[in-house]
C-alpha cells in the first residue's frame, strides 16, 4: 500500500496524559498536512510542512500542541497535557510539489490518510 | 478565501442522479472549485476539480456557470456506496497550503 499511513488508528488517554501520533506520508510528496476533526464537522486545518521546513500553524495549534517533521519524510503530532476537548481524529494529509503550468490538480488534491481517532478520558 | 454554502443534507435512491449545488458568491477570479468526498472513517478524497462550464471524470460531472457564483456536483446514477459527506472548497489557483472545509453536505443513498 502506498498511500498515506498513520499510527496508531485509535488512542485512548487519560486527561493530562502526552500523546504522539506518527503520519508517513506517500513518498515521493514533499508536502505535509495536519488537520482536526470532531463529529458532524469538516477539518480543521493544523499545521503544514514542505520538506522539513514548517511553513504555517493555525492558532488551533496551541502551545500544547508541537508537530515535527525530520528529514523531510515522516511527520510526528504531539499533544502535551491532553484535555477532554482534544478528543477527535487527527488527519494526515500529503501532496507532490508543484509541476508545470499544466499541473493544476496538484494544486488541490491532497491525499489523506486514515487518521488518529483520539478519545481523552 | 471564498465561503461556500451547501445543503447540510440530502437524500436519494440507488439509480438516481444526485446533483448537490454549492454557492460561493464571492469567488475571487483564481479560485477553482474542487469537491472532496469523504466516508465515515475515512480521510477526504478528491473528487473533482473545475475552473468554469463543465468537466467530467469517471466519478462525477462539476458545472460551473458563467458567473461562477455557483457550481453543482452530478453524481450518476447513485448506489449505496455513495452514501458519504461531500465538501465544495474555492481554492486558489496554486494553492499550496491549507484546504478549508465547511460542513459539507450529508449524502443518504436509500436502497
Amino acid at each position: 500500500d502506498t498511500g498515506v499511513s498513520q499510527d496508531p488508528r485509535h488512542k485512548i488517554t487519560k486527561r493530562g496524559q502526552n500523546v504522539t501520533f506518527r503520519c508517513d506520508p506517500i513518498s515521493e510528496h514533499n508536502r505535509l498536512y495536519w488537520y482536526r476533526q470532531t463529529l458532524g464537522q469538516g477539518p480543521e486545518f493544523l499545521t503544514y510542512f514542505q520538506n522539513e521546513a514548517q511553513l504555517e500553524k493555525s492558532r488551533l495549534l496551541s502551545d500544547r500542541f508541537s508537530a515535527e517533521r525530520p528529514k523531510g519524510s515522516f511527520s510526528t503530532l504531539e499533544i502535551q497535557r491532553t484535555e477532554q476537548g482534544d478528543s477527535a481524529m487527527y488527519l494526515c494529509a500529503s501532496s507532490p510539489k508543484l509541476g508545470g503550468q499544466g499541473d493544476l490538480r496538484s494544486s488541490y488534491e491532497q491525499y489523506f490518510g486514515p487518521g488518529t481517532r483520539l478519545t481523552v478520558t | 478565501l471564498a465561503k461556500t454554502t451547501q445543503p447540510i443534507s440530502m437524500d436519494s435512491y440507488e439509480g438516481q442522479e444526485v446533483n448537490i449545488t454549492c454557492s460561493h458568491n464571492n469567488i475571487a477570479t483564481n479560485d477553482y472549485i474542487t469537491w472532496y468526498q469523504q466516508f465515515p472513517s475515512q480521510g477526504p478524497r478528491f473528487i473533482i476539480q473545475g475552473y468554469k462550464t463543465k468537466v467530467t471524470n469517471e466519478v462525477a460531472s462539476l458545472f460551473i456557470p458563467a458567473d461562477r457564483k455557483s457550481s453543482t456536483l452530478s453524481l450518476p446514477r447513485v448506489s449505496l456506496s455513495d452514501t458519504a459527506v461531500y465538501y465544495c472548497l474555492a481554492l486558489l489557483r496554486g494553492n499550496t497550503g491549507k484546504l478549508i472545509f465547511g460542513q459539507g453536505t450529508t449524502l443518504q443513498v436509500k436502497p
